[in-house]
């Protein structure tokens, strides 16, 4: 199956300053690479996602970049702000029809105002 | 639209008892996913139908947990007897499905379970 490690487990920035959260995952297979925001106490929701025939993507102040080669994804947040401040979540899914998420183990990210 | 419901929120019981919970998904996703989160931990896919079928059970511990959809709309997760480890927030997630390759998985507020 496959196995995805996240880095850093908490992460604190300066409001204004740029925020990286890096994954790697294990099986060659995996084809979409979902970013989740958990809030707290709040269920997770979607901000970004990836497909393996793209490198990069950028959404306003969220980009997601990708290297098949290495087998690493990376969320970048810009100019940070407070409301950023949550729980990250990255996961992989293996190509096939189950489809299934297996989700990295989180980053707290803390934005100081 | 709306979104995906759970019921309970919140549940507390003593281990060795018996515990259930219910998820409405988003109205026409075919996909149905039950996860469960430890405390400072991703989610852990437990079961995923497809309408009424079983597509993944390969980390459900069928000795105590079972899942349905029936008519596959409605699911309930069941625990049955508990142990403190299941103590754990049980998210439900659904998708549209079918022929939607990267279809997104919608989740609900997810049921705080507390086994004492």
């Amino acid at each position: 199956g496959e196995n995805v490690e996240q880095h850093p487990s908490t992460l604190s920035v300066q409001e204004g300053d740029s925020a990286v959260i890096k994954c790697t995952y294990s099986d060659s297979a995996s084809n979409y690479f979902p970013w989740y925001k958990q809030e707290l106490g709040k269920r997770p929701q979607l901000i970004i996602d990836i497909r393996s025939n793209v490198g990069e993507k950028k959404d306003q102040r969220i980009a997601v970049t990708l290297n098949k080669t290495a087998k690493h994804f990376s969320l970048h947040i810009t100019e940070t702000q407070p409301e950023d401040s949550a729980v990250y979540f990255c996961a992989a899914r293996l190509s096939g029809s189950a489809r299934q998420l297996t989700f990295g183990s989180g980053t707290q990210l803390t934005v100081l105002p | 639209e709306a979104g995906v419901a759970q019921s309970p929120r919140y549940k507390i019981i003593e281990k060795r008892q018996s515990v259930a919970f219910w998820c409405n998904p988003i109205s026409g996703h075919a996909t149905l996913y039950w996860y469960q989160q430890i405390l400072g931990q991703g989610p852990k896919l437990l079961i995923q139908f497809q309408n009424n079928g079983v597509v993944d059970d390969s980390q459900l511990p069928k000795d105590r947990f079972s899942a349905e959809r029936l008519k596959g709309v409605d699911s309930t997760l069941k625990i049955q007897p508990a142990k403190l480890e299941d103590s754990a927030v049980y998210l439900c997630a659904s998708s549209v499905g079918g022929g939607q390759l990267f279809a997104e998985q919608y989740f609900g507020p997810g049921t705080r379970l507390t086994v004492t």
